[in-house]
């Protein structure tokens, strides 16, 4: 089966530092790989994708790096926020568009 | 509103009792999913369907029944709920011939004493 492993439950950081999230596959490189932010008693929302042919992709101060030699995506957050705390999930799409998510990496930013 | 509506949010029943979450969603989504999520594995498949009146199951499928006779509408039922159905359960869809981005619902959270 494949597996999708987030290898930090939880990341503690100063505000204005950069937090560097993990995610690692198993088995054959997905076609996509996908990040979502999940506030506590909330949905997760949608942050990025990127593509198996992709090796970096940027939104505002978000980054996300795809190694498909090293079967993982890195999840970075710079100059970050007290409102960047949120638990991050990584997720892969399979056929049918069914997503298997990691289980999730809970970031605080400490003021 | 457009969206993805869930209800109840919250509800708690008994072992043995039939209990059915709802999910409604605006956009006629093609794709419809319901996950569970739990401490320490994260969200979990149950059933997903690619249209009205086409369902599959995902990964925990035991224990739950779904069922879409319209495309804006993906119920969620447990037949006979274990306090191990105890969880929050999320329902999302996806257009359909995209990157598989999810929208989620905001969760039902289902206590079984």
């Amino acid at each position: 089966s494949q597996k999708i492993e987030q290898n930090s439950e939880a990341l503690n950081i100063q505000e204005g530092k950069t937090a560097t999230l993990t995610c690692n596959y198993t088995n054959y490189s997905p076609a996509y790989l996908q990040w979502y932010r999940q506030d506590p008693g909330r949905g997760p929302v949608f942050l990025l994708l990127i593509r198996e042919n992709e090796k970096e992709k940027r939104k505002e101060r978000l980054k996300v790096t795809f190694d498909t030699t090293l079967k993982q995506s890195l999840f970075h957050i710079t100059a970050s926020q007290p409102a960047d705390s949120a638990t991050y999930l990584c997720a892969r799409v399979g056929h049918d568009y069914k997503l298997s998510f990691g289980a999730g990496t809970t970031v605080t930013v400490r003021a | 509103d457009a969206g993805i509506t869930q209800s109840p949010r919250y509800k708690i029943t008994e072992t043995g009792r039939q209990v059915t979450l709802m999910c409604h969603q605006t956009w006629s989504h093609s794709y419809m999913f319901w996950y569970r999520q739990d401490l320490g594995h994260g969200l979990r498949l149950i059933y997903y369907s690619a249209a009205a009146d086409i369902t599959d199951k995902g990964e925990v499928p035991d224990g739950y029944v779904v069922s879409r006779s319209k495309t804006e509408n993906f119920p969620l039922t447990l037949e006979s709920a274990t306090r191990s159905q105890t969880s929050v359960y999320f329902c999302a869809s996806i257009p359909g011939g995209g990157t598989g981005e999810l929208f989620f619902g905001e969760g039902s959270r289902l206590t079984v004493l």
